[in-house]
Parts: C-alpha cells; sequence; structure tokens
C-alpha cells in the first residue's frame, strides 16, 4: 500500500519562507503533486514532479528526491492569503493500470502578520 | 463559468436512503475522478473515468458504491443504503488528456457536501 507522511501544521510570519515536507512509501512510484485547499474550498493545483530537482512556479518551488521518497513545497515572501492546507498526493499504479493520486493528510499554513 | 460543476452542493438524507451526485467536468478533459474528503482528511481516491471507461475503483470503496460517466462527458456517483459514515465531501476533479504524464494537473469542483442522519 501507500503511506504519506507531512507535518500536520505549520506557522511562520508574512514575509518569510516556509518549507512543508512530505515523505512516502509507495511501490510502482511515478510523480508527486501538491494542492492548496483554503477552509471550505475545492484543492487547487500548485506543482507536479515527476524527476529529481526542484521546480518554480512564482513564489512557490517544489522539490523531489526519488531515491529518498522525499519532496518539499517552498513557499516565499509568505503571504496572509497563504494560510491554507497543503497535501502531498503520490501517483502509483492502480490495479487497472492507471496512474492514480493518493493524497495525504495535509499540513495546515498559518500566516502571521 | 467553464470549471468543473457539481450538484446537488448539499444533501440531506436519512440512513438507508439511496443518493446520486452528479459531476460536469471541463468540456474538454477526458479523465474524471471522484474523491471522498472528510474533515482534516486529504482526498480520498474512489474511482477514475477515462472518457466512458471507468478505469479504476478504490480497493476500500463499498459495493454500495457505483458510478457511470456513459457518454464520456458528465459523471453520476451513486450511493445506496447510505450509512451515516458515509457522511463527506464528496468531490470530483478532471484534467485534460495533454496534462497526463505531464504535469497531471487536476481540476477540482466545489464538491457535494453529504449528511446521514
Amino acid at each position: 500500500g501507500q503511506s504519506l507522511e507531512q507535518p500536520s501544521e505549520v506557522t511562520a510570519v508574512e514575509g518569510a519562507i516556509v518549507q512543508i515536507n512530505c515523505t512516502y512509501q509507495t511501490s510502482g512510484f511515478y510523480g508527486l503533486s501538491w494542492y492548496q485547499q483554503h477552509d471550505g474550498g475545492a484543492p487547487t493545483f500548485l506543482s507536479y514532479n515527476a524527476l529529481d530537482g526542484l521546480e518554480e512556479t512564482g513564489r512557490f518551488s517544489s522539490f523531489l528526491s526519488r531515491s529518498d521518497s522525499y519532496g518539499y513545497l517552498l513557499l516565499q515572501e509568505l503571504q496572509m492569503k497563504d494560510s491554507a492546507s497543503y497535501f502531498c498526493a503520490v501517483y502509483s499504479m492502480g490495479v487497472g493500470g492507471s496512474y492514480i493520486p493518493t493524497f495525504g493528510r495535509g499540513t495546515s499554513l498559518i500566516v502571521h502578520p | 463559468d467553464t470549471g468543473v460543476s457539481q450538484n446537488p452542493r448539499h444533501k440531506i438524507t436519512k440512513r438507508g436512503q439511496n443518493v446520486t451526485f452528479r459531476c460536469d467536468p471541463i468540456s474538454e478533459h477526458n479523465r474524471l475522478y471522484w474523491y471522498r474528503q472528510t474533515l482534516g482528511q486529504g482526498p480520498e481516491f474512489l474511482t477514475y473515468f477515462q472518457n466512458e471507461a471507468q478505469l479504476e475503483k478504490s480497493r476500500l470503496l463499498s459495493d454500495r458504491f457505483s458510478a457511470e460517466r456513459p457518454k464520456g462527458s458528465f459523471s453520476t456517483l451513486e450511493i445506496q443504503r447510505t450509512e451515516q459514515g458515509d457522511s463527506a465531501m464528496y468531490l470530483c476533479a478532471s484534467s485534460h488528456p495533454l496534462a497526463a504524464g505531464k504535469y497531471n494537473e487536476q481540476f477540482f469542483g466545489p464538491g457535494t457536501r453529504l449528511t446521514v442522519l
């Protein structure tokens, strides 16, 4: 089966940098995604890593190390609106041969002024 | 609005009743996913369609759950003989065929919140 671990809560101040880690155990790893979800809202896509290394998109970056079964989401120049839950999701092969995601339990990011 | 839509947004039912939810994906998206999310948890995968074919179904999914996507456009999720443990947010997501294997971006709908009394 699959298992993912990420911290339950992270707090930081506006303007700071925060890193949210995700470690996983899975067979047939294909890729890792990050999603943001505000209270009462739907998850929205942030990034996807299939290969080792860093992917940068504006203030957000995501890193993957396949050999360490580890990834992280880096948020820079934090803003109050970044307060939300962040989920890592690992893609692995399902019984039907398609790649399907398994989501972690999420990290609640609280940004203080 | 060209995003993913779900109906109804809220459903309250009594234990033992059947319920059906509808998802309309973004028009050119051929891939459609159903998830269940409870408070404090991440979305839990339920099932996956590529066009009209149901290619994946969670091993944990009870046989009271069934999903269809008859013409490869909208999809329905039915829960028969609902139980209190079925209370959750049911999310639908879709993705573009060109996204597969590249960035795998899924667009989520607002969800249907089910409460079973």
